[in-house]
């Protein structure tokens, strides 16, 4: 069974930084790219990142590039979102999600989200 | 690519058939997801490629379309799917874009 176990949520002031933790298991890790979907209170769906099998790419949307970085430690099953000058629209649940594919080097990246976390809430508030 | 998902929300009664519509801003081939999501709960993946179902996912519940104009229909409701649909579409990315959910309530 794929689980994605989320950790690090917090309350955070504007201006401030925050790193969340994504633990993976059930699948084989190394295969597979993992994104980061998020969901304001009673909002929709947001996707913001990804970074592929091998944590040598990563993709943002417009609304986080520059502030947010993906890693992966793929000995550890682990993928960790380094939130930067957090601001107060970031606040939102964040889930881990699993590709369905790796974004290896030649394909297509045409990926749907197979498995889902239980999410992490961030809040930013002063 | 934006995302548009009629109606916002659908009120129906257990035992109906119901279409749920997305529509991408320009074509995305049959790269379409749909997710159900119930409170407090992440969202599960139903359907891929526009018509094929997840693991677990129950006949009742198919998709159809491709380009433009995409449906979920589920056949028959029972009381376990009343939630929020949304849609996804993974053909140009980044980003990957969702609609804005479709919510079914009990009539």
């Amino acid at each position: 069974e794929v689980q994605l176990v989320v950790s690090g949520g917090a309350v955070v002031q504007p201006g401030g930084s925050l790193r969340v933790s994504c633990e993976a298991s059930g699948f084989i890790f190394d295969d597979y790219a993992i994104h980061w979907v998020r969901q304001s209170p009673g909002k929709g769906l947001e996707w913001i990142s990804l970074i592929n099998w091998d944590g040598g790419s990563s993709y943002y949307a417009d609304s986080v590039k520059g502030r947010f970085t993906l890693s992966r430690d793929n000995s550890k099953k682990s993928v960790y979102l380094q939130m930067d000058n957090l601001r107060p629209d970031d606040s939102a649940l964040y889930y881990c999600v699993k590709g369905s594919e790796g974004h290896h080097a030649d394909s297509s990246g045409l990926s749907y989200f197979d498995s889902w976390g239980q999410g992490t809430l961030v809040s930013v508030s002063s | 690519i934006v995302v548009t998902q009629s109606p916002v929300t659908l009120s129906v009664s257990p035992g109906e058939r119901v279409t749920l519509s997305c529509r991408a801003s320009q074509s995305v081939s049959i790269n379409l997801a749909w997710y159900q999501q119930k409170p407090g709960q992440a969202p599960r993946l139903l359907i891929y490629g526009a018509s094929t179902r997840a693991t677990g996912i129950p006949a009742r519940f198919s998709g159809s379309g491709s380009g433009t104009e995409f449906t979920l229909t589920i056949s028959s409701l029972e009381s376990e799917d009343f939630a929020v649909y949304y849609c996804q579409q993974y053909n140009n990315w980044p980003p990957y874009t969702f609609g804005q959910g479709t919510k079914l309530e009990i009539k």
